[in-house]
């Protein structure tokens, strides 16, 4: 079975602190994301990695930045958490170019 | 633009079928997905739809129409366990997800 395991379920943040979201993915899979989910928004891509050391920007990379340094590891950085990061972040994992993302359970942020 | 669109809430009856739609104008096509996330868990894979047609698998199905932009999920046979979100994602010209806002569904004895 494919793992996802994300550092954390329930964080609290203060604003202007500095967030670090941890992912990392068992089954060697090349492409990982992070996403946010906000009720009624749905899944929000901030980025995408296809490769380690590779990143690209998804729909919403506004205040975000991502590290990718070991394939099986991929990490979400707030440089200075906002009020309005607050929200449901899900990394996932893809083998492959088409196929089905494997999700990990989420972190929920509360930033203050 | 990318444009998703499903019903935020539906209700049904356990041991009834139900069918959730959902319409899409997407840059690029390259199939959709349906994942099922119950509160506060992770999404799971249901369906994978690039052809149009019907694709059945156990009491879950999905159909897919590319030229009317349009897919939907049938549930057969509830159960109270079916009581989730559902989403629909379509795989776009650049092979990222993009999702529509979720499908509540309550399953009602």
């Amino acid at each position: 079975d494919v793992k996802v395991t994300q550092s954390s379920r329930y964080l609290v943040k203060r604003t202007g602190e500095k967030v670090f979201l941890e992912c990392v993915q068992d089954m060697d899979h090349e492409n990982m994301f992070w996403y946010r989910q906000d009720p009624g928004l749905g899944l929000r891509l901030i980025y995408f990695s296809y490769d380690v050391k590779m990143k690209e920007k998804g729909d919403i990379p506004e205040g975000y930045s991502v590290s990718r340094e070991k394939k099986e590891r991929f990490s979400l950085i707030l440089e200075s958490a906002s009020t309005n990061q607050t929200s449901m972040y899900l990394c996932a994992s893809r083998q492959g170019v088409v196929g089905e993302q494997y999700f990990g359970p989420g972190t929920r942020l509360t930033v203050t | 633009g990318q444009n998703i669109d499903q019903p935020t809430e539906m209700t049904a009856t356990e041991g009834a079928i139900v069918q959730i739609n959902c319409t899409y104008q997407t840059s690029g096509f390259n199939g959709l997905f349906w994942y099922q996330q119950h509160a506060g868990e992770a999404p799971t894979f249901l369906s994978y739809n690039v052809l149009d047609g019907l694709e059945e698998k156990g009491r879950f199905s999905s159909f897919l129409s590319r030229s009317k932009g349009y897919s939907y999920l049938l549930l057969k046979e509830l159960q109270m366990k079916d009581s989730a979100s559902y989403l629909c994602a379509v795989n776009n010209a650049g092979n990222m997800l993009t999702f529509g806002g979720g499908t509540r569904l309550m399953v009602k004895p």
